[in-house]
């Protein structure tokens, strides 16, 4: 199975700005995930993804937060008004299966200034 | 809350020795599953036990569940300089389909 790769790595944004996040490549796998981590905290679920719809989201995911999966190999996370209080490690996942559990991606570190 | 809790929060060993960590939850689960992280990078799946099973090995790696108790250990034998990151326990409840992450055992493994 391809490793899952985010882009970017590292992004700087000033406040209020909209960042998009990317999640690729992706097979053919129907569950996605993203998750956050603020620095030195632990691992928060955002939201779920199945089959082109969220099926599940965290009271973190608000209204500044979405989800597409714009062609069939690409998975994104915008944020439409970025605030400080967002800076942390955006990770991706997909669901191998129930079997194997995750695959995360290697992250992408938002810094809000 | 669900979320667990691991113990103990930092762990330091001299290489060779065995490290364990240990892993709380609340409810009942479909399974748990344990990831390392190195510093600052992506999480990486170590270990998958299911609710039916009581222990799991994977190589210098070996998992208990103990759903009588919602405890999970997670023991690494003859550690080295190499298994230091960080080790979190994450739990897929009933009726959902996301984790829910432990707050995460630092260890530190002196060679």
């Amino acid at each position: 199975e391809p490793e899952v790769t985010q882009t970017p790595s590292h992004q700087v944004t000033q406040m209020g700005q909209e960042v998009i996040l990317r999640c690729v490549p992706i097979s053919n796998h129907l569950y996605f995930y993203w998750y956050r981590q603020i620095l030195g905290q632990k691992v928060e679920f955002l939201v779920s993804f199945y089959n082109n719809e969220i099926s599940e989201k965290s009271e973190i995911f608000d209204d500044q937060f979405s989800v597409e999966r714009p062609d069939g190999s690409n998975f994104t996370l915008k944020i439409r008004s970025t605030k400080l209080e967002d800076s942390a490690m955006y990770f991706c996942a997909r669901q191998d299966s129930v079997r194997y559990g995750y695959t995360f991606g290697s992250g992408t570190r938002l810094t809000v200034v | 809350s669900q979320q667990g809790e691991e113990d103990p929060q930092a762990l330091s060993i001299q290489e060779g020795e065995n490290a364990t960590m240990n892993c709380s939850y609340k409810t009942s689960i479909n399974n748990l599953q344990w990831y390392r992280q190195n510093s600052g990078r992506g999480l990486v799946h170590l270990i998958l036990i299911r609710s039916n099973e009581r222990e799991k090995h994977s190589g210098r790696l070996r998992v208990t569940l103990d759903t009588s108790k919602k405890s999970s250990s997670l023991l690494i034998t003859a550690s080295r300089a190499a298994d230091t990151a960080s080790y979190f326990c994450a739990t897929a409840y009933l009726n959902t389909d996301k984790l829910i992450f432990g707050t995460g055992t630092r260890l530190q493994v002196f060679p």
